[in-house]
């Protein structure tokens, strides 16, 4: 266990459909991220918090809408997704943000979408 | 893209063999990172090297660092069966400035036989 812990592990819904993926970290860390992992493409960044403010979001499409309530939980809000948003969505935290920081991540959510 | 790509993508040896993997990097970098990743799970951190050090060792691993070249080795010495998972590099580049922007790769997959 890394100490952050992802629910759904595994979630499929209708492209209608809206649900939402939770994280929490028990680390005490400050900063929290969504990674989308797809096959056969790299690891891709969507959204990061600091101090649950958001610093980054990489160009996110908005049918993903995250929310930070407080540094140790995140939430990743789905709705109308399309089917090529099927993807492994794995959340991670790390002490700061800054360069040098390691990551810590669930064990992620595999999302399906029909 | 500033990704790092590993190379091989996948790699197959018998256990008590070395395990080699490279990645590479296309601008300059202030660290960089390996992670491991087990099937269907998170990515958990293995080592860090430093743009200044140029090898590092930690256990059965030893990674290597070629700033001149873009280009980090991983190498896992005496591969266990348990070695089987896929490997990431990750990069953490100077135009990230305090955003803790990792950059990972597309991963070599490893399988070690009994």
């Amino acid at each position: 266990e890394t100490g952050v812990t992802q629910t759904p592990r595994h979630l499929v819904m209708g492209m209608t459909n809206k649900k939402s993926l939770k994280c929490e970290q028990h680390l005490g860390h400050n900063a929290m991220y969504w990674y989308k992992q797809s096959a056969k493409k790299p690891l891709e960044l969507m959204f990061v918090y600091n101090f649950k403010e958001q610093t980054e979001n990489n160009s996110v499409p908005s049918r993903f809408s995250p929310e930070c309530p407080n540094s140790s939980h995140l939430f990743l809000h789905l709705h109308t997704l399309q089917p090529e948003d099927s993807a492994l969505y794995l959340c991670a935290s790390s002490q700061e943000l800054g360069r040098g920081e390691k990551l810590f991540f669930g064990s992620g959510t595999q999302l399906s979408v029909l | 893209s500033q990704q790092g790509e590993e190379d091989p993508q996948a790699l197959s040896i018998q256990e008590g063999e070395n395990a080699t993997m490279n990645c590479s990097y296309k601008t300059s970098i202030n660290n960089l990172q390996w992670y491991r990743q087990n099937s269907g799970r998170g990515l958990v951190h293995l080592i860090l090297i430093r743009s200044n050090e140029r090898e590092k060792h930690s256990g059965r691993l030893r990674v290597t660092l070629d700033t001149s070249k873009k280009s980090s080795s991983l190498l896992i010495t005496a591969s266990r069966a348990a070695d089987t998972a896929s490997y990431f590099c990750a990069t953490d580049y100077f135009g990230s400035s305090n955003t803790g922007k990792l950059i990972f790769g597309q991963g070599t997959t490893l399988q070690v036989k009994p």
